[in-house]
């Protein structure tokens, strides 16, 4: 079946770096997304990977592994208004998104 | 102006009745969707239409059905809403192709059936 496996909830300080881990298994694959959602809040679409390495925007960065099915976003300088959920989406090979529950980010002053 | 717009934002209803949730955008894009977001849970995809003319269902399409009444508007309906479909209801947009995985989210619908 298809799966996207990601933390439940994550812990980190204003201004230090985070890493938010996601691992997928997918019929196919056509990409892996990142997506930010504030309490009550629409999805915001983040970052695309579909080669290996690493994306930089800014102070967030995605990183994708095909071979080992893993993808993490890394998120630098923490803000507070980076408290939010992640969201990690694989698409498979009918370009159908497959997404993970969501990784809530915690930032303490 | 929201690019995508849902109507309504909130809704409470009874066990039985009929609700329809629009959802109306001014991207100009083909591709519209309806996700549910329960707690806990991914977003699930309900229905999704690629053109006025091409509509499929999803993973959860038991007990919705959508009508794509233009390019613009897309709406989502429950005949007979049930408690357990008491849910965040997320409309979205995309473009084709590999950007088919960037959406476009409105506001979202929260519905409480009791």
């Amino acid at each position: 079946g298809q799966n996207i496996d990601q933390p439940t909830e994550m812990t980190a300080t204003e201004g230090a770096i985070v890493q938010i881990n996601c691992t997928y298994q997918t019929s196919g694959f056509n990409g892996l997304f990142w997506y930010q959602q504030h309490a009550g809040e629409a999805p915001t679409f983040l970052s695309y990977n579909v080669l290996d390495g690493l994306e930089e925007k800014g102070r967030f960065s995605s990183f994708l592994s095909r071979s080992k099915g893993y993808s993490y976003l890394l998120l630098k300088e923490l803000q507070m208004k980076d408290s939010a959920s992640y969201l990690c989406a694989a698409m498979d090979s009918n370009y159908q998104l497959i997404w993970g529950a969501g990784t809530k980010l915690i930032i303490k002053p | 102006d929201a690019d995508v717009t849902q109507t309504p934002r909130n809704r409470i209803t009874k066990t039985g009745k009929r609700i329809m949730l629009e959802c109306s955008q001014t991207k100009g894009h083909d591709r519209m969707y309806w996700y549910r977001q329960d707690p806990g849970l991914g977003l699930q995809l309900i229905y999704y239409s690629f053109d006025v003319k091409d509509i499929n269902k999803g993973e959860i399409s038991d007990g919705y059905s959508v009508s794509r009444q233009a390019q613009a508007k897309f709406s989502l309906s429950l005949e007979s809403a049930i408690p357990n479909q008491t849910a965040l209801y997320f409309c979205a947009t995309s473009v084709g192709g590999r950007d088919t995985g960037e959406l476009f989210f409105g506001e979202g619908s929260r519905l409480t059936v009791l």
